[in-house]
């Protein structure tokens, strides 16, 4: 069965910094790989999506992340974080049948 | 576009009384709606896929007699707690799979729905 470990419970930075939450995944064909962001009252939003190609993937917001299969990983980054990203993000695996499979969720916490 | 309701936002309901929950695609038909439990500080859990006029599929250890789920139409599922007690207290979140081939295997997520049985 699939997982994913987002080994960090919560993250704090200082607006204007970069930022990088890891993912690891595990499954056993090419994933289709998530990041979504949840905010208080808000349903859950896509950042961004992997299913094949180019490695590196753009989302909104100025969100990308990196595929690297050799290392399970499916990291997300940004250059410069604003006060308005602090918020829970959520990594997530999709099988077949559009089945989600989450990871634990990151708190970030963004100081003026 | 891709909008997700859910109602209600929150209620409040006494042990042994059922809750029902509406989960609507307000702009797109979904063949495909699923239905999550939030736990604090905790991940979303798969509770059950749910196909328009057929049968929901519930993951393994989620009561198919407690959490009665319906997905009546293309836009509109419904999760019915029955007999809620307090250890069913959570947030709920349903989503949608427009099941187009340029959105394959993406979910719009509803707001969610905050459940609290006294």
């Amino acid at each position: 069965a699939q997982s994913v470990t987002q080994p960090d419970i919560h993250i704090t930075v200082s607006e204007g910094a970069s930022l990088e939450l890891r993912c690891n995944y595990s499954y056993g064909a090419t994933p289709y790989l998530f990041w979504y962001v949840q905010s208080p009252g808000q349903g859950l939003q896509l950042l961004l999506k992997y299913f094949s190609g180019d490695t590196l993937v753009q989302g909104i917001k100025g969100f990308e992340a990196e595929f690297k299969r050799s290392q399970s990983s499916f990291n997300l980054r940004k250059p410069s974080v604003h006060w308005s990203d602090a918020a829970e993000y959520f990594c997530a695996v999709g099988d077949w049948g559009s089945r989600l499979t989450f990871g634990e969720g990151t708190q970030l916490t963004v100081n003026p | 576009g891709a909008v997700v309701s859910q109602h209600p936002s929150r209620v409040i309901c006494k042990s042994g009384t059922s809750v029902k929950i509406e989960c609507r695609s307000l702009d797109f038909q979904a063949t495909t709606m699923f239905w999550y439990r939030q736990f604090p500080k905790k991940s979303l859990m798969l509770m059950a896929t749910s196909n328009e006029g057929s049968k929901a599929t519930y993951e393994q250890g989620v009561e198919k007699d407690k959490f009665l789920i319906n997905h009546a139409s293309l836009t509109l599922s419904t999760l019915t707690v029955t007999s809620a007690h307090p250890e069913d207290s959570s947030f709920y979140i349903c989503s949608a799979d427009p099941g187009t081939s340029d959105s394959y295997n993406e979910q719009f997520f509803g707001p969610g729905t905050r459940l609290t049985v006294l």
